[in-house]
């Protein structure tokens, strides 16, 4: 089973700062990566896939990177609407899809 | 619009069994592989189980092998999970995902249910 971690557990930005959120496999994941956003009280939402690519309707201030182990997202300008926890999760060899335990974005 | 809908949540006892169900709408539901996703109060997401867009495959987190049953009815877009066995642990929030990319491999849970609550306590 591949083992996703992310870090921080925690990221305290204020408003129109920038964001990096770091996300790691245990083995080689290609660009087999996502990144989903959850608001609180909400269903997780599609941001990223293929590591880099945004999902439909996402904005362009959300940008994905890295390939093999090593991925990060990056929030350019943090909008009141993206405090939230985001997750990243495997799909190059499944079963079992893996997901990190996330990173809440806080506001400082 | 895709849309997903769960349904079929509620409270059971330990050891007790519950069908939760999950009805697809906006897109051609044969043609994608679905999953069940969990997540604990306050915890992350675990992914439970998988069938491909047919049904003739299915897969399953070793947490549940054995215990829970996935299938589907193409006639009704709905998706289901079977769980029997129920315990204290398997309390949580479950979502139902559409896997993107058509039955790609490959492939990220391109949509979300808003999830159906299943507690399981004495």
């Amino acid at each position: 089973e591949i083992v996703m971690t992310q870090s921080p557990a925690t990221l305290s930005v204020s408003p129109g700062e920038r964001a990096t959120l770091s996300c790691r496999a245990s083995q080689s994941i290609s660009t087999s990566l996502a990144w989903y956003q959850q608001m609180p009280g909400q269903a997780p939402r599609l941001l990223i896939y293929g590591a880099s690519t945004r999902a439909t309707g996402i904005p362009a201030r959300f940008s994905g990177s890295g390939s093999g182990t090593e991925f990060t997202l990056t929030i350019s300008s943090l909008q009141s609407e993206d405090f939230a926890v985001y997750y990243c999760q495997q799909y190059n060899k499944w079963p079992p899809f893996t997901f990190g335990p996330g990173t809440k974005v806080a506001i400082k | 619009e895709v849309r997903l809908l769960e349904s079929g949540g509620g409270l059971v006892q330990p050891g007790g069994s519950l069908r939760v169900s999950c009805e697809v709408s906006g897109i051609t539901f044969s043609n994608y592989d679905m999953s069940w996703v969990r997540q604990a109060p306050g915890k992350g997401l675990q992914w439970l189980s998988g069938i491909s867009g047919s049904g003739g495959k299915t897969y399953f987190a070793d947490s549940v092998k054995g215990r829970f049953t996935i299938s589907r009815d193409n006639s009704k877009n709905t998706l289901y999970l079977q769980m029997n066995s129920l315990r204290v642990e398997d309390t949580a929030l479950y979502y139902c995902v559409l896997k993107g990319g058509s039955g790609n491999y490959y492939s990220a849970f391109d949509f979300w249910g808003q999830g159906t609550m299943v507690t399981v306590s004495s």
